[in-house]
């Protein structure tokens, strides 16, 4: 079955304390990114990458690392969160193949994170 | 990417049509409009896109005007698992970053 999957679904930690929040993909996607939802903010991209070791920042990147060393993963790690980054987090991908791309995001089920 | 007008909420019958409307006056010739909604706090899930034509697929159907300044998402006979907030998104595919970007949505109910 074709999935984006994201772990951990929930966590409550600390501030300061260094957090890795996974995202894999199965469809051999080139495209990956992040978003954050918060209410009354709508979704924001964090992060976006084009494909492996190619990675660039989307409205909301500070606080945040990504890495692309696989197609398939694309991990977003918090080196010190902040109770600011409490948010639900969403993994997505695409394709980017100009003549076959419909634009079509595929997200993960998202990652509600609580930092305290 | 240009950007897109939604009503707030919605209220629609179980079993008739819901019609979803979405104003994007300033869209270019580029642009597609694609329409996504998100269940409860579930991941956003792609429903339909087009550029300039009316199209349909199994979820549902996009009307748009021939001026393109504006479209209609058409679901046809709404069930209760319908109700989620309804996104319409303007995008070009030089987007370099690919990036959606969602506005605040149409929060359909559907009521029996």
């Amino acid at each position: 079955e074709a999935q984006v999957t994201q772990n951990p679904r929930y966590l409550i930690t600390v501030t300061g304390k260094k957090l890795t929040v996974t995202c894999s993909q199965n469809m051999n996607h080139e495209y990956m990114s992040w978003y954050r939802q918060d209410p009354g903010l709508g979704l924001r991209q964090i992060y976006y990458s084009m494909n492996v070791e190619v990675t660039d920042k989307g409205d909301v990147p500070e606080g945040y690392k990504v890495s692309r060393k696989e197609k398939r993963n694309f991990p977003l790690i918090l080196e010190s969160p902040s109770p600011n980054q409490t948010s639900l987090y969403f993994c997505a991908s695409s394709r980017r193949d100009r003549v076959r791309d419909t634009g079509e995001l595929f997200f993960g089920e998202g990652s509600r994170l609580t930092v305290l | 990417d240009a950007k897109t007008t939604q009503p707030t909420s919605m209220d629609c019958a179980e079993g008739r049509a819901a019609n979803l409307p979405c104003n994007h006056s300033t869209i270019s010739g580029n642009e597609y409009v694609y329409w996504y909604r998100q269940i409860h706090s579930q991941g956003p899930q792609y429903i339909i896109h087009g550029l300039k034509n009316n199209e349909t697929n199994e979820m549902a159907s996009l009307i748009i005007t021939e001026d393109r300044k504006s479209s209609t998402l058409i679901l046809p006979h709404a069930t209760l698992r319908d109700t989620a907030v309804y996104y319409c998104i303007v995008r070009s595919l030089n987007n370099a970053g690919n990036m959606l970007t969602f506005g605040g949505g149409t929060r359909l109910m559907v009521k029996p």
